[in-house]
């Protein structure tokens, strides 16, 4: 059992350059997440989506695109990265038992650099 | 949104002794509060979580106690072991989960 995983988990770019991250969950979980992790600041929701084909905008989205064209996998994009996105990102994806909320399952994050 | 603010930064302890991280929310509707360890390289994983409706819950040397009327909520590691040294989360939940800044613990063997 795989869990969440995150492809790739390093990359560098360069100012302007786009890349795609994908998260998949084998877990058949609803609601999946995508959050960035910088020093002092803690996990920060970037973009969410609550079932396949439906996306939201957490507290950081500026500059980030999602899709969510399948249950299991969730894609993170960004279409000219800045140096201010360098970061590290984690996916995860919530198992709830019937009682809201449940427990977050993370992958194990994808550092990014932009240079 | 929510604000969840997180005390200390870092915590170093001796191997044994106990170590306490203290949390406080702004959002009296959140009503359930998990803690998260997220170990080097590692995504962060829960380690124990308290509902509303409850003051203290324990699972072996961890326990986190709430106090819904100040808004703070603790998370209590006793007879730390060399394992138990990574960085801590607290978040609390309503619609979403709101994350605090993160204790980095150390534990001195």
């Amino acid at each position: 059992n795989a869990g969440v995983t995150q492809t790739p988990k390093f990359r560098v770019l360069k100012t302007g350059q786009s890349m795609t991250l994908l998260c998949a969950q084998d877990m058949n979980h609803e609601y999946m997440y995508w959050y960035r992790q910088d020093p002092g600041m803690g996990l920060r929701l970037i973009h969410y989506s609550v079932g396949e084909g439906t996306t939201a905008k957490g507290e950081v989205p500026d500059g980030y695109n999602v899709s969510r064209l399948k249950k299991q996998n969730f894609l993170l994009g960004l279409e000219s990265a800045a140096p201010s996105q360098t970061s590290v990102y984690f996916c995860a994806s919530l198992w709830t038992s019937g009682k809201w909320p449940g427990e977050l399952f993370f992958g194990e994050g994808s550092r990014l650099t932009v240079l | 949104g929510e604000d969840v603010e997180q005390h200390p930064s870092t915590l170093s302890v001796q191997e044994g002794d106990s170590a306490v991280i203290k949390c406080t929310y702004s959002d009296s509707a959140s009503n359930y509060f998990p803690w998260y360890k997220q170990e080097l390289g590692k995504g962060p994983q829960l380690i124990i979580d308290i509902r509303s409706n409850v003051g203290e819950k324990k699972d072996q040397r961890i326990a986190v106690t709430l106090n819904k009327t100040a808004k703070h909520f603790s998370l209590h590691i006793t007879e730390t072991q060399p394992e138990d040294s990574a960085v801590y989360f607290c978040a609390a939940t309503g619609n979403q989960f709101y994350f605090g800044t993160g204790t980095s613990l150390t534990v001195i063997p």
